[in-house]
């Protein structure tokens, strides 16, 4: 099955900074590629997603960039405020026409006032 | 996200019981999940079911049981099989088939005492 690995687990900018979050995964079949963020006790909310037909997609400070030869994925964040302080999870569908997600593990950014 | 509805929010368990956690969407979405998330962890596929009458086993499946009986009704029962659940479980819906946006509910708490 899919395994998708995320890094840092940790990320701390100061404020107005960007904040980049990388993933890569294992199933060259997987087509879609969703981002995710969580705030304390909180339901996982999409932030945005990318398919396998586009290599970067924008929307305001947030972009998502994929690379499916290398199979990874980047979330970027730029102008960072303390609002973006969350965990942001990245996912990679099952490819193969399987449904579910596969998640990161998370990674918690702390934005620095 | 907002026609997910789980319930209870939090919920008390003691050793030996099963419990069941309700989740139901007015979306009308095709296909719906179950996922369990551990402090510091990802989320982990538990069930999904893409139709009524029919669901799959997810990566961590052993020790709960689902039944998709009604299109908008989702209930996950955590059995006395399951050695450690306390965790916050997370139920979501999608349109399905690989590649839809998956959305999820507010989540469940479950604490064994």
């Amino acid at each position: 099955g899919e395994n998708v690995e995320q890094h840092p687990s940790t990320l701390s900018v100061q404020e107005g900074d960007s904040a980049v979050i990388k993933c890569t995964y294992s199933d060259s079949a997987s087509n879609y590629f969703p981002w995710y963020k969580q705030e304390l006790g909180k339901r996982p909310q999409l932030i945005i997603d990318i398919r396998s037909n586009v290599g970067e997609k924008k929307d305001q400070r947030i972009a998502v960039t994929l690379n499916k030869t290398a199979k990874h994925f980047s979330l970027h964040i730029t102008e960072t405020q303390p609002e973006d302080s969350a965990v942001y999870f990245c996912a990679a569908d099952q490819g193969g026409g399987a449904d579910g997600l596969t998640f990161g593990k998370g990674t918690h950014l702390i934005i620095q006032p | 996200d907002g026609g997910i509805t789980q319930s209870p929010k939090y919920l008390f368990r003691k050793e030996g019981q099963n419990v069941t956690l309700s989740c139901e969407q007015n979306l009308n979405h095709d296909a719906m999940y179950w996922y369990r998330q551990d402090p510091g962890q990802g989320l982990r596929l538990i069930y999904y079911s893409q139709i009524v009458n029919d669901f799959q086993k997810g990566d961590i499946a052993e020790g709960y049981s689902v039944s998709r009986e009604k299109k908008e009704s989702f209930p996950l029962t955590v059995t006395s099989a399951q050695k450690n659940p306390t965790a916050f479980y997370l139920c979501a819906s999608s349109m399905g088939r690989a590649g839809n946006t998956i959305y999820f509910g507010e989540g469940s708490w479950l604490t064994v005492v």
